[in-house]
């Protein structure tokens, strides 16, 4: 069974500081990684992907991946109220394959 | 770039219909598509995936026969609710892929669909 794992939260940062997001999954054979984000009653939005070992940076987020850990992470820098939303993390195999995604951390970002 | 679109947003039906939920990729083909429900307060549940011009594979536990999905073009792909109960009321939302995008998925706005 692939698993994703991350804390459900709530969690809860002051509007400016950094929030840290953290995922764990267990197919070593996972290649392709994603944080989407996902307001109340609407659909997830692609934020950040991230296939190689390392930090990627978009923006105020920074994704960051380490296999060997199977662990993944989302960085989000002067956060913003309009921030707050669950935040979610899918891992693949490959191309075109199925995402596999975690229950997700709701995040709110108080002014 | 990326958009996928769904159609209706909200639906509303008596038990017993059947309901169609389109999904369209905007501006560009999708060679995958794949469709999700998620009740309140509950992560996403996959229940399909499909590849245009063949057969869609099911996710343990989601009935084929109830849950109808044809992908006839790289653009469309559709979700027909069949014999639709109390308990089917959830929100469907589809995403797609394709050969350019390759790993990322790009999701629809979703339709909310309630059984009454």
């Amino acid at each position: 069974q692939k698993e994703v794992e991350q804390n459900s939260g709530p969690l809860s940062v002051p509007e400016g500081a950094i929030a840290s997001l953290n995922c764990t999954y267990s197919d070593r054979g996972s290649q392709s990684f994603f944080w989407y984000r996902q307001y109340s009653g609407k659909s997830p939005e692609l934020i950040m992907s991230i296939y190689s070992n390392g930090d990627k940076e978009d923006g105020r987020f920074t994704a960051q991946l380490n296999k060997a850990s199977q662990y993944v992470s989302l960085l989000i820098r002067d956060s913003q109220p309009s921030d707050s939303a669950t935040y979610l993390c899918a891992v693949s195999p490959g191309s075109n394959y199925k995402l596999t995604f975690g229950k997700g951390t709701l995040l709110t970002v108080n002014p | 770039g990326a958009v996928v679109s769904q159609h209706p947003s909200r639906v509303i039906c008596k038990s017993g219909t059947s309901v169609k939920i389109e999904c369209r990729s905007l501006d560009f083909q999708a060679t995958t598509m794949f469709w999700y429900r998620q009740f309140p307060k509950q992560s996403l549940m996959l229940m399909a995936t499909s590849n245009e011009g063949s057969k869609a594979t099911y996710e343990q536990g989601v009935e084929k026969d109830k849950f109808l999905i044809n992908h006839a073009s790289l653009t469309l792909s559709t979700l027909t609710v069949t014999s639709a109960h109390p308990e089917d009321s959830s929100f469907y939302i589809c995403s797609a892929s394709s050969r350019t995008s390759g790993d990322e998925q790009y999701f629809g706005p979703g339709t909310r669909l309630t059984v009454t």
